[in-house]
């Protein structure tokens, strides 16, 4: 089945340096993925939705500056936390939808990467 | 903000057990997908039930939608173990695809 691979899987640096993070598919390309933030305990949180070769498209309360998302090629987005501070500390998880996807199919998710800032 | 509200927030069984679980959501759906996730990993698909469906069944698991009252359950039957996990509900509302998440169940089957 359709993969989709996420990158690093765990991160812990100190604060004020930025983080990025990769997520691939794998075996489809995927001109629509999602981007989301889940904190211990709680349920996820749609970040933003990449489009490639487009802008993102964030959802309301997320920071366009502190999040970067760049979406250059239809198997690559990337996620990048500038300026990471112990709040952004979270687990971070994307999803791809291929060219193909309808309403009535799945989305494919990665492993997640959980970002510990110090 | 959330779209799906799920109860209870956690169910604890003995294996052999039945475990349901409910989710509620407010708005109207293309579709409603069930998802398990194990501790601190990813998510793993279960199930996709669209809007013009009212019930659908994998393996153990049995997933029911009612759409005039916004409503949804996921029925896993003789539970084990190894079911243990956080369960999320999520809508599928726009021509996206973006998925809204409810605040999941989480089930603890005990030996």
């Amino acid at each position: 089945g359709a993969v989709v691979s996420q990158h690093p899987s765990w991160v812990i640096c100190k604060s004020g340096t930025s983080v990025k993070i990769e997520c691939r598919s794998l075996d489809f390309q995927a001109t629509t993925m999602f981007w989301y933030r889940q904190f211990p305990k709680q349920s996820l949180m749609l970040m933003a939705t990449s489009n490639e070769g487009s802008k993102a498209t964030y959802e309301q309360g997320v920071e366009k500056d502190k999040f970067l998302i760049n979406h250059a090629s239809l198997t690559l987005s990337t996620l990048t936390v500038t300026s990471a501070h112990p709040e952004d500390s979270s687990f971070y998880i994307c999803s791809a939808r291929p060219p193909s996807w309808s309403s009535r199919q799945p989305q494919h998710f990665g492993d997640g990467t959980r970002l510990s800032i110090l | 903000s959330q779209q799906g509200e799920e109860d209870p927030q956690a169910l604890s069984i003995q294996e052999g057990e039945n475990a349901t679980m409910n989710c509620s959501y407010k708005t109207s759906i293309n579709n409603l997908q069930w998802y398990r996730q194990n501790s601190g990993r990813g998510l793993v698909h279960l199930i996709l039930i669209r809007s013009n469906e009212r019930e659908k069944h994998s393996g153990r698991l049995r997933v029911t939608l009612d759409t005039s009252k916004k409503s949804s359950s996921l029925l896993i039957t003789a539970s084990r173990a190894a079911d243990t996990a956080s369960y999320f509900c999520a809508t599928d509302s726009d021509s996206w695809g973006k998925l809204q998440f409810g605040a999941g169940t989480q089930v603890v089957v005990t030996p």
